[in-house]
């Protein structure tokens, strides 16, 4: 099993500009979360979807934000416009529907907005 | 409402002794689970163990153990024998039944274990 996957890895933009960030959950799993780390606030839940719609977004901090899950194995995070305040490292996470439904987590993409 | 506390923000331990992280969670849902996962330094989230709400007895993993006293809402985790890799960053996390199963995470402790 290959593991939650994350594209980019590191994204480096300039304000304004639109980021998207992507996953591929891993096969099987039917929960896929968003998650914002930074030092100030620690780590945030943004939008989770439960079988491709999402359940909570919450925590998406403004309309610059949206999430896609246009079906099971590929979902997008999109900030447009970007801000600096932005810059953080972005995780996605997927889980099975089974107990214990511990989540799996992807190695996250780092964004800095200059 | 659901909430998950981590009052350590950092904790230092010497390599081989044992060190407890302390979690202290709020729920009204009668069914919830409970996790811990560590964050080491190239960034990753990994995971260590799990308890169920209804679970008679303490999970372990390996040299992980969780203290879970139910009456108190406290999710301790316990690491035995520490060694220098366990440095990282630990968080508690909480699921909820209720809502499409949410997790949420505290603010988690960084473990310095001292050589």
């Amino acid at each position: 099993d290959a593991g939650v996957i994350q594209s980019p890895r590191h994204e480096v933009t300039e304000m304004g500009q639109e980021v998207t960030l992507r996953c591929k959950p891993i096969s099987g799993h039917n929960s896929l979360f968003w998650y914002r780390q930074t030092m100030m606030r620690g780590l945030e839940l943004l939008i989770y979807f439960n079988n491709n719609v999402p359940i909570d977004d919450s925590g998406m901090p403004e309309d610059r934000f949206s999430a896609k899950m246009p079906n099971a194995s590929f979902s997008t995070l999109k900030i447009q416009p970007s801000e600096p305040r932005d810059s953080a490292v972005y995780f996605c996470a997927s889980r099975p529907a089974r107990d214990p439904y511990e989540q799996y987590f992807g190695p996250g993409t780092r964004l800095t907005v200059t | 409402a659901q909430k998950i506390t981590q009052t350590q923000p950092g904790m230092f331990v010497q390599e081989k002794e044992a060190v407890t992280l302390d979690c202290t969670y709020d729920t009204s849902d009668p069914s919830y689970g409970l996790f811990w996962y560590k964050q080491p330094s190239s960034g990753e989230m990994i995971f260590l163990i799990y308890q169920g709400s209804y679970d008679q007895q303490n999970a372990t993993e390996g040299r992980y153990s969780l203290n879970f006293q139910k009456a108190r809402k406290s999710a301790n985790l316990v690491i035995s024998a520490s060694q220098l890799g366990d440095s990282a960053m630990y968080f508690c996390a909480m699921r909820q039944s209720t809502g499409g199963f949410k997790t949420i995470f505290g603010a988690g402790t960084r473990l310095f274990v001292k050589a």
